[in-house]
C-alpha cells in the first residue's frame, strides 16, 4: 500500500496570506490528524478528522481549520498567516476499524511552511 | 505545565550499549505512543501500548498505568538507531500530547 502523502513538500508564503495543505491517507484509513512541529514548541496536535467529521481539536486559534472528504483525503487551511506559523506540518492516518480509537499512527513526510 | 515529560533530552551512547528513555505523563490515557524521527522529518510509529510491555526486535516498550510512566529500551544499540524518540500520550478524548523528544546518538 502507498504511504501517507502530503503535498506540497515545501511552501513559502507571505504574512497575511492563506495556505492550504493536502494529505492523502493510506488506503482504507478513515482517520486523518494534523500536527505542527516547531523547534520551540515541538510537536503539537492540531485536529483529527474521522469520516468527514472533526472529532477533536487541539489548542490552536480559529485561523487553523481543516476538512476531510468522502475519500478520506484531508486538507488543512491556515488563514492570515503569521511569522510564527512557520513550521513543519505533519499529517497522520489511522485505520481505526469499527471505531477502535487505539490504532498506530502512520505519518506523512510533512509540508515545510515558511512565512516571510 | 507539560502534560508529557521525557528524559533525558539528549543521549550519547557507544554501540552495543543498553539505552533507556523515560516518559512521564499527567493526563488520563487510552494509549501511549513511541515515535522515531530521523533527520529530514519523517516520523515512524514504534509502539502503541495501553498496558504491560511490547517488543519489536531490539526495542522494548513498557508502561505502568498506575505510576503514569513509560520507558523505551534499546538493547545492543547501533548507529542506525540514532534519531529523535518522541513519547505521545493519547488521552481519553483522543487528543495527543507530545514530549519534547530525546535526541539519541549512537557512536560506533
Amino acid at each position: 500500500k502507498a504511504g501517507v502523502t502530503q503535498t506540497p513538500r515545501y511552501l513559502i508564503k507571505t504574512r497575511g496570506q492563506q495556505v492550504t495543505l493536502s494529505c492523502s491517507p493510506i488506503s482504507g484509513h478513515r482517520s486523518v490528524s494534523w500536527y505542527q512541529q516547531t523547534p520551540g514548541q515541538g510537536l503539537q496536535f492540531l485536529f483529527e478528522y474521522f469520516s468527514e467529521t472533526q472529532r477533536n481539536k487541539g489548542n490552536f486559534p480559529g485561523r487553523f481549520s481543516g476538512r476531510q472528504f468522502s475519500n478520506s483525503r484531508s486538507e488543512m487551511n491556515v488563514s492570515t498567516l503569521e511569522l510564527g506559523d512557520s513550521a513543519l506540518y505533519l499529517c497522520a492516518s489511522r485505520e481505526q476499524p469499527q471505531g477502535d480509537f487505539n490504532s498506530p499512527l502512520h505519518f506523512g513526510n510533512g509540508t515545510r511552511l515558511t512565512v516571510t | 505545565k507539560n502534560e508529557v515529560e521525557q528524559s533525558p533530552q539528549n543521549l550519547t551512547a557507544q554501540e552495543e550499549e543498553f539505552i533507556t528513555i523515560n516518559c512521564s505523563y499527567s493526563v488520563g490515557i487510552s494509549a501511549l505512543h513511541w515515535l522515531q524521527q530521523h533527520p529530514g522529518g519523517g516520523i515512524v510509529s514504534l509502539f502503541m501500548l495501553s498496558s504491560g510491555k511490547k517488543k519489536h526486535g531490539r526495542l522494548i516498550a513498557t508502561i505502568n498505568i498506575q505510576e503514569k510512566h513509560s520507558s523505551l529500551h534499546i538493547t545492543a544499540s547501533h548507529p542506525r538507531d540514532s534519531a529523535v524518540y518522541i513519547c505521545a500520550a493519547q488521552n481519553t478524548g483522543n487528543q495527543f500530547y507530545f514530549g519534547t523528544g530525546t535526541s539519541l546518538t549512537v557512536i560506533p
